[in-house]
């Protein structure tokens, strides 16, 4: 299994072009997430998909778009790229929470993009 | 509401001794804890975590971390450090059935001297 995998590893944009990342996954996971990392505020999480066709906006969302539509694929879009969006972006996956019990499940990631916004 | 702080940004211990980071958390029901690690320039890798079955949960790597309900703590400790623990430990707590609501602590450098 290759696991949760990213792409493009580092792109350089200007202000006001737009790109979209991809992030894949193997393991027949129904979550995913995409997250942004910047120095010192750990991991946010920016939009979230808990199956095919269907996304939800999470903490930090404005700026960006996402899109489901195979299970196996996590799409995060940025129609108008700003400086503040310069991060590193992080794709996980997991299962649903477990049975009866309600507790969330390992997240697996993915290495990561790092995102330069000029 | 869930919410993490891990109390030390940096610690720094030498190699072969024991190494302790710091995580209290804040939830309302009954949490999911993980302790996750970062090398640098990768992905985050799990390390433990806690689901409401033994309080003390053993990791990889030697790794392990007890959850202690009265002091709202899910504190890492290795009993000793090695050169290649040295990367980022991020600890993150959610709650049960709050789906996909991870809430991430803002990060411990763990910096491992000769």
């Amino acid at each position: 299994n290759a696991g949760v995998t990213q792409t493009p590893k580092f792109r350089v944009l200007k202000t006001g072009q737009s790109m979209t990342l991809l992030c894949a996954q193997d393991m027949n996971h129904e979550y995913m997430y995409w997250y942004r990392q910047d120095p010192g505020m750990g991991l946010r999480l920016i939009h979230y998909s808990v199956g095919e066709g269907t996304t939800a906006k999470g903490e930090v969302p404005d700026g960006y778009n996402v899109s489901r539509l195979k299970k196996q694929n996590f799409l995060l879009g940025l129609e108008s790229a700003a400086p503040s969006q310069t991060s590193v972006y992080f794709c996980a996956s997991s299962y649903s929470p477990s049975g009866t019990s309600g507790h969330q499940e390992t997240q697996y990631f993915g290495p990561g993009t790092r995102l330069l916004v000029l | 509401a869930q919410s993490v702080t891990q109390l030390d940004s940096h610690v720094s211990v030498s190699e072969g001794t024991p190494v302790l980071l710091r995580c209290n958390y804040s939830s309302s029901y009954s949490p999911s804890l993980f302790w996750y690690v970062q090398h640098p320039n990768k992905g985050l890798q799990l390390l433990l975590k806690y689901t409401s079955a033994a309080t003390l949960v053993k990791g990889i790597n030697g790794f392990e971390a007890e959850f202690k309900k009265s002091e709202t703590s899910f504190h890492l400790t290795k009993p000793s450090a090695h050169m290649s623990d040295a990367a980022e430990y991020f600890c993150v707590v959610s709650g049960k059935y709050n789906f996909n609501k991870f809430y991430f602590g803002s990060g411990t450098k763990l910096n491992v001297k000769p």
